[in-house]
């Protein structure tokens, strides 16, 4: 149980496009997703959380106009890289939990964006 | 301070010998505790995790936390060549009580030696 699947696993976009990346819970309703970034030897950065139905919570420095993040259903939540450009590459990562304290996270397989 | 400190390695250890995995917290009040393994290039997985004082046991892991000493340990027995990765801590819940995000430390790396 407990699996979170990203898609798509690996990107390559040209400068100025948008990129869209999809995180789902397959086996559980995930009341909060949240959304990181991980440069190459580097640890992992939360950029949002996002909960079903209402607005993501940013981090501080994180391009809320940027980074776009939908949360549309309990079992799905999406972040969209608008104008990506060659400093936004990196390893995405979503992660879900059922809601409560107590409850774990966790992770997808992760996004790896190149933009050229 | 930082929020959650690991010593960052390279910590190695023989094939077959015990791990020993640290991790200080700063927030007196967080309530849950994670020990997260990453291979490189690949997302987090959740390998334990613990709410109470004391140890608690999976397999070849124990947990250990010390809500008094904010310390929470992680100990891999008969250490395999597949342990090896980074292991990253993960705390929840005081300042950031009914916020669920999680305050990570930077990872040790374990390097288990055949």
């Amino acid at each position: 149980g407990a699996v979170v699947s990203q898609h798509p696993s690996r990107v390559i976009c040209k400068s100025g496009t948008s990129v869209k990346i999809e995180c789902r819970s397959l086996d559980f309703q995930a009341t909060t997703m949240f959304w990181y970034r991980q440069f190459p030897k580097q640890s992992l950065m939360l950029m949002a959380t996002s909960n079903e139905g209402s607005k993501a919570t940013y981090e501080q420095g994180v391009e809320k106009d940027k980074f776009l993040i939908n949360h549309a259903s309990l079992t799905l939540s999406t972040l969209t890289v608008t104008s990506a450009h060659p400093e936004d590459s990196s390893f995405y990562i979503c992660s879900a939990s059922e809601g409560p304290l107590y409850n774990e996270q966790f992770f997808g397989p992760g996004t790896r964006l190149t933009v050229l | 301070q930082k929020e959650v400190e690991q010593n960052s390695g390279p910590l190695s250890v023989p094939e077959g010998a015990i791990a020993s995995l640290n991790c200080t917290y700063s927030d007196r009040g967080s309530q849950s505790f994670f020990w997260y393994r990453q291979y490189s290039g690949k997302s987090p997985e959740l390998i334990m995790s613990i709410y109470s004082n004391g140890d608690k046991e999976d397999g070849r892991f124990t947990a250990q936390l010390n809500k008094a000493s904010q310390y929470v340990s992680l100990l891999i027995r008969d250490s395999q060549p597949s342990d090896s990765a980074t292991y990253l801590c993960a705390v929840r819940g005081g300042s950031n009580f009914g916020n669920e995000k999680l305050t990570f430390g930077t990872g040790t790396r374990l390097t288990i030696i055949p």
